[in-house]
């Protein structure tokens, strides 16, 4: 059964601190992973989505890296600023399965102080 | 192009109630997931519908019933409303299976 794991669950750092969010997956066998982030109270906003293929994605200041083999995913944001807290979610499709049933992880909440 | 709509946002039920919460895609998308959020579990998958057809389905009991339209617009029902259905319900859409999910702002049910 696939299992997401994001650490640490929160991190406060000032702004403009490059910071790195970790996500851990259990099984390999993977289509995509895709991270999200969400606002208090409110529904998810897409950030980034790998396909199993990709290493990396990058949008903007956003940088995201898979790496099927050891189960992880790193999510790279530079020159963080206080828009940046939020809560960052990973999720990834059960195994083997490229439909839109995804895991998630518990999140990791970020907060940038000015 | 306009998002992803939820209806209601909020809902106050009472125990044994039942509730029907509704879902309209991004225009041209095919595929629709429903996802329970609370702070105990997190998100948690319920139902995922491609082209009115249920293609996966999560955890939960019989209760949560789900179906799709031919316009992709998605409902989901639950029926005899215990107190730990109480959660922010999310809907999101894709054009198909493995691709970029987009999410709606969430129906909160309470049950009292």
């Amino acid at each position: 059964k696939q299992e997401v794991t994001q650490i640490p669950a929160a991190l406060s750092v000032p702004e403009g601190e490059n910071l790195v969010l970790n996500c851990s997956f259990t099984d390999s066998a993977i289509y995509n992973l895709q991270w999200f982030r969400q606002d208090p109270g409110k529904g998810l906003t897409s950030l980034l989505l790998i396909q199993s293929s990709q290493r990396e994605q990058t949008s903007g200041r956003l940088n995201a890296s898979l790496d099927k083999s050891s189960g992880r995913s790193t999510l790279y944001i530079a020159a963080s600023q206080p828009g940046d807290s939020a809560t960052y979610l990973c999720a990834v499709p059960p195994a083997n399965q490229a439909g839109t049933a995804l895991i998630f992880g518990k999140g990791t909440t970020l907060s940038v102080s000015s | 192009k306009a998002g992803v709509t939820q209806t209601p946002r909020y809902l106050i039920k009472t125990r044994g109630q039942q509730v029907t919460l509704s879902c309209s895609p991004i225009s041209g998308h095919r595929s629709v997931s429903w996802y329970q959020q609370t702070p105990g579990q997190g998100l948690q998958f319920l139902f995922e519908y491609f082209s009115e057809t249920q293609r996966n389905k999560g955890n939960f009991p019989g209760r949560f019933s789900g179906r799709q339209f031919s316009n992709s617009r998605s409902e989901m029902n639950v029926s005899t409303l215990e107190l730990g259905d109480s959660a922010l319900y999310l809907c999101a859409s894709s054009f198909g299976p493995g691709e970029t999910q987009y999410f709606g702002p969430g129906t909160r049910l309470l049950v009292l």
